[in-house]
This record gives C-alpha cells, sequence and structure tokens, in this order.
C-alpha cells in the first residue's frame, strides 16, 4: 500500500527555518517524481516544487513564491523526501502535503499525504 | 503563468443528481489536466489525469472530457460520499497551477 507521511511542522516565527519530511512507503521512491502542494488555511491549492527522479538528475523547480527560499530535496535510500523552508513568512502559513506523480504521457499526482501544519507568526 | 479558473465556485444538488464543474486555462494546456476531490481535513483525492483517464479505484460515475482551454468534469448520478470540494490542475507548464475550487453541497 502506497502511503506518503508528512512530519516536521510547527510554529514557528518571520524569519526563521523549518525542514519538512515525507516518508514514502509501499513503493520504490527513486522510481518517482514528487511534488509539494500547500494549502493555506481556508484557501485552495497551491503548488510549491518538484523533485525529479535519479534519472533526471534529481531536478528541482519551485513556485516564484518560494524560489531562493525553499529547497525540495530527497534521500532515495531513506524513502524520504524533504522541503527544507528559510525566511519564513507570514503568508507560508498552509498544511503542506507531499504527493507521488506517476508517468502517463505527462505526470500526474496519483497519491497525497495527509500533510503538516506549518504556522508563521510571532 | 496559466490561469486556470473554475466554474461555478460552489454549487448545491441532490443525490442522484449530474453535475458539472468547468475548468478553463488561459492557453492551451493540450489534455495536461488533473482533477483532485477534497473533503475538510484530508488530503486531496486524484481523480482524472490526461484530462479524461479515471485513475485506479475511481468510480466509473465520474468522467472527465476536453482539450485545449476548457475542460469539465461530471458526476453522474451524485452519491453522499461525492459532497466534497473539486479542483482542476494544469500540467502542461511550469508553475503548476490549479484551479480556485468547487464545492459541491447538498440541497
Amino acid at each position: 500500500e502506497v502511503q506518503l507521511v508528512e512530519s516536521g511542522g510547527g510554529l514557528v516565527q518571520p524569519g526563521g527555518s523549518l525542514r519538512l519530511s515525507c516518508a514514502a512507503s509501499g513503493f520504490r521512491l527513486s522510481d518517482h517524481y514528487m511534488d509539494w502542494v500547500r494549502q493555506a488555511p481556508g484557501k485552495g491549492l497551491e503548488w510549491v516544487g518538484r523533485t525529479r527522479n535519479k534519472r533526471y538528475n534529481y531536478t528541482t523547480e519551485y513556485a516564484a513564491s518560494v524560489r531562493g527560499r525553499f529547497t525540495v530535496s530527497r534521500d532515495d535510500s531513506k524513502s524520504s523526501v524533504y522541503l527544507q523552508m528559510n525566511s519564513l513568512k507570514t503568508e507560508d502559513t498552509a498544511v503542506y502535503h507531499c504527493a507521488r506523480l506517476l508517468y502517463s504521457s505527462g505526470y500526474y499526482v496519483d497519491y497525497w499525504g495527509r500533510g503538516t501544519l506549518v504556522t508563521v507568526s510571532s | 503563468d496559466i490561469q486556470m479558473t473554475q466554474s461555478p465556485s460552489s454549487l448545491s444538488a441532490s443525490v442522484g443528481d449530474r453535475v458539472t464543474i468547468t475548468c478553463r486555462a488561459s492557453q492551451g494546456i493540450s489534455n495536461y489536466l488533473a482533477w483532485f476531490q477534497q473533503k475538510p481535513g484530508k488530503a486531496p483525492k486524484s481523480l482524472i489525469y490526461a484530462a479524461s483517464s479515471l485513475q485506479s479505484g475511481v468510480p466509473s460515475r465520474f468522467s472527465g472530457s476536453g482539450s485545449g482551454t476548457d475542460f469539465t468534469l461530471t458526476i453522474n448520478k451524485l452519491q453522499p460520499e461525492d459532497f466534497a470540494t473539486y479542483y482542476c490542475q494544469q500540467h502542461n507548464s511550469y508553475p503548476l497551477t490549479f484551479g480556485g475550487g468547487t464545492r459541491v453541497e447538498i440541497k
């Protein structure tokens, strides 16, 4: 059974840092692209960033709102994906989900994690 | 960035109804369009990819259509468990973008 479990969320002050983890199980992480998607309280979904798989040299993509502040990384040997968040702003407050992508004429999310809440507040 | 516009933003329907949600892209995205369902406090669930392909395990009452800029999610014979918020997402180009969501409520 595919499972994605996020952790590492919490309360952090503006300007602070936090590292989120996504533990993957039930599949071989190294085969897959992985995304981070967030949802601010009462708002819609916002794509944050992506890590490609080893075949594509683990390259990454980011939303403009987080580029230069957030870094997506992964450790396939630990079946884990990470989101390092620096210089946090109040508008980064959200539930952060990791998501697995599957290739079928394009890369599409097929599984989501339940998310971890990040609150940026003084 | 490609803007995704969903309509309506909310709708009321009864069990057994047929529901149609539309998603319009600000520029052509071929068929690189996915649909997701989300219930309060839960993770999103993937329903459809490539505009019209059903994800494994998704009931056949869900269907998707469209190509280019205009897309539709249809739910036939609405069931009680279908009351949720639905989002479209384009996968044509970065940054990936979502529609604003359509909340399906019980009439």
